[in-house]
């Protein structure tokens, strides 16, 4: 497995301001992803984080809303942007391990819990 | 949309076996299981997968049925700290974006005292 990590843990921010969540990796992966866990519900994926090119968004979400940086093969940063209330969510980024060789397994680091006011 | 479905909740004594069934009837031969749970809100936990051979490790087995149509993931001592939500997702074989996980409501396990 690997050791990630997300800043911050949790956090709380005002209605129309903008969080940049941070997933660090301690070793070399080729594919990271983005989920969102709203309260009381499962998870969903938004987005996966590209490295060197544009990152692939799910369907009911965009790059405005939650643009994605992915600089290198350890790191990844998660903007929410303009929050709503309706933004307050568990975000937590993945990664992709090989293990089999033919089909890889998912690692998940510990999740940013953001309260929008 | 996820294509298993689980019970939406279960509980066993600390130190029984417990078996959370899975059912998968549409899956298809590149199809791996995959069990991950995930305790009060922390990252979910990979624990186990298979495509059609039983599977054990040091956290648990995983039973898959000969059709494959359905799986069940069992615990074979379970203890306080394995109440969660396990999640059962099927997932295409391959890596990165044509074989993401998509999860479901999973089952709630209690594990009681």
């Amino acid at each position: 497995s690997a050791v990630i990590s997300q800043k911050p843990s949790r956090d709380i921010c005002q209605r129309g301001t903008s969080l940049t969540i941070q997933c660090q990796v301690d070793s070399q992966v080729t594919m990271m992803f983005w989920y969102r866990q709203q309260p009381g519900q499962s998870l969903t994926l938004i987005a996966t984080a590209n490295q060197g090119s544009e990152a692939t968004y799910e369907s009911g979400f965009v790059i405005d809303k939650f643009p994605i940086s992915r600089p290198n093969l350890t790191f990844s940063t998660l903007t929410v942007s303009n929050m709503s209330p309706e933004d307050s969510s568990i975000y937590l980024c993945s990664v992709e391990l090989g293990t089999s060789g033919f089909t890889d397994t998912q690692y998940f680091g510990p999740g940013t819990r953001l309260t929008v006011l | 949309d996820a294509k298993t479905t689980q019970p939406p909740s279960m509980d066993c004594a600390e130190g029984r076996a417990a078996n959370l069934p899975c059912n998968h009837s549409t899956i298809s031969g590149n199809e791996y299981v995959y069990w991950y749970r995930q305790i009060h809100s922390q990252g979910p936990q990979y624990i186990i997968h298979g495509l059609k051979n039983n599977e054990t490790n040091e956290m648990a087995s995983l039973i898959i049925t000969e059709d494959r149509k359905s799986s069940t993931l069992i615990l074979p001592h379970a203890t306080l700290r394995d109440t969660a939500v396990y999640y059962c997702i099927v997932r295409v074989a391959g890596t990165g974006a044509n074989s993401k996980l998509t999860f479901g409501k999973g089952i709630t396990l209690s594990v009681r005292p």
